[in-house]
């Protein structure tokens, strides 16, 4: 049981480039998440899927796409990365059962740096 | 919308002291609460949640927290803190009635962080 992992782990892009970050969790969880983490600012959300085939911007959403594959993945594309998103990236899922409250579990992080 | 305040941004002390972590919300509906703990190079991992009850959480590690709904606080406390423990704390806060009435996917909002260094 894997739990939630995240591909790459490290990242260096130039301004201008697009990538695709790759989140999946094996805990047949309902909800997914991607959060970027930046020194001194906690972790502020950038979107969010309550279920498979529904996605909601979160606190931060400019500059970046989600796609919820299926159940399991939850991926984050920069289109054109800016040296502003240079941050760490988290995905989370939990189960998010109504009338239940359920813990995020989060995976190790993205290191993402665009110069 | 939720505001969660994490009044320190770095505690250092001692091996074996006892420490208190402090966090306050802003909210104009009821709230969940959570501790996160973020060891180096990690993902957050939680600590303790209270969703409603007892005001006094337990959680593993130790630690636990008390929430005071008049002062809207949820300080985290360890009476012993021990080397291990050094590491990023983080107060969260969640929406008790978009989550009942969306069906799922709370939202949260996590404070800045307090880092915590337990020195020999």
């Amino acid at each position: 049981n894997a739990g939630v992992t995240q591909t790459p782990k490290f990242q260096v892009l130039k301004t201008g480039q697009s990538m695709t970050l790759q989140c999946a969790q094996d805990m047949n969880h309902n909800s997914m998440y991607w959060y970027r983490q930046d020194p001194g600012m906690g972790l502020r959300l950038i979107y969010y899927s309550a279920s498979e085939g529904t996605t909601d911007k979160g606190e931060v959403p400019n500059g970046y796409n989600v796609s919820r594959l299926n159940k399991r993945e939850f991926s984050l594309r920069l289109e054109s990365a800016a040296p502003s998103q240079t941050s760490v990236y988290f995905c989370a899922s939990s189960e998010a059962i109504k009338y239940r409250r359920d813990e995020q579990y989060f995976g190790p992080g993205t290191r993402l740096t665009v110069t | 919308a939720q505001s969660v305040t994490q009044l320190d941004s770095q505690v250092p002390v001692f091996e074996e002291a006892p420490v208190e972590l402090r966090c306050n919300y802003s909210s104009s509906v009821s709230v969940y609460l959570f501790w996160y703990v973020q060891y180096p190079n990690q993902g957050l991992q939680l600590l303790l949640k209270y969703l409603s009850g007892s005001t006094l959480v337990k959680g593993i590690n130790g630690f636990e927290a008390e929430f005071n709904k008049s002062q809207t606080s949820f300080h985290l406390r360890k009476p012993s803190v021990h080397i291990s423990d050094t590491a990023e704390y983080f107060c969260a806060v969640s929406d008790r009635g978009r989550f009942i009435t969306q069906g799922g996917s709370e939202k949260l909002v996590f404070g800045k962080g307090t880092k915590l260094t337990v020195n020999p």
